[in-house]
């Protein structure tokens, strides 16, 4: 089953900007935009954004999304050493009738 | 609160069923989908299905078609995942998440803790 594209690994500085990419198709990403998960070692994911740039609510606005044709962003600002975990993108795929996520991305705050 | 609670962990003998469990509360059960995601060890999410409580209709992604059932007990909040011919790579950790009825609303805002599923002989 297809699914998104991430990068597998990013790096930054504490208190750096991290932007993190998850590129599909028309089908997902493009049509219904992306959800963005983060997921700490040992526990369940916890939901930054959906469809595209909504929080819900306690997340922090360090946290935004956007979404540029078929390919979603998460921009994480004033990197913090608990900021480092596994990020997904998420989207449902029309086609498929299906979720669809990415590999992951590991972010390491340095 | 809304909460997602999990059957414990299992261990399975390759070619047999397990079935996980995911007990709702502190939400309306019929108001919202349940989609089941497991995660290999170190490995990313995968979705493996979901069902619309109100409906009772469910979908599977195409990889566990004819091996996944996902049913619900609406008068115990309850969803359940039965996998079928477990094999070694069936070893992971189950997710129950609440989604949207609709794609397009807010989804995977709540998880279940997690069950591991461990197919060994």
């Amino acid at each position: 089953q297809a699914g998104l594209t991430q990068p597998p690994s990013v790096s930054k500085g504490l208190r750096q900007t991290a932007t993190l990419t998850c590129t599909g198709n028309s089908n997902n990403v493009g049509n219904q935009g992306a959800a963005w998960l983060q997921q700490h070692q040992g526990h369940p994911p916890k939901l930054l954004s959906y469809r595209n740039n909504n929080r819900p609510s306690g997340i922090s606005e360090r946290f935004s999304a956007s979404r540029s044709g078929n390919t979603a962003s998460l921009t994480i600002t004033g990197l913090q050493p608990e900021d480092e975990a596994d990020y997904y993108c998420s989207a449902w795929d029309s086609s498929l009738s299906a979720w669809v996520f990415g590999g992951g991305t590991k972010l390491t705050v340095l | 609160q809304v909460q997602l609670v999990q059957s414990g962990a299992e261990v399975k003998k390759p070619g047999s069923s397990v079935k996980v469990s995911c007990k709702a509360s502190g939400g309306t059960f019929t108001s919202y989908a349940i989609s089941w995601v497991r995660q290999a060890p170190g490995q990313g999410l995968e979705w493996m299905g979901g069902i619309i409580p109100l409906f009772g209709t469910a979908n599977y992604a195409q990889k566990f078609q004819g091996r996944v059932t996902v049913t619900t007990d609406e008068s115990t909040s309850t969803a359940y995942m039965e996998l079928s011919s477990l094999r070694s790579e069936d070893t992971a950790v189950y997710y129950c998440a609440r989604v949207g009825i609709v794609p397009a609303a807010l989804s995977f805002d709540y998880w279940g803790q997690g069950t591991l599923v461990t197919v060994s002989s």
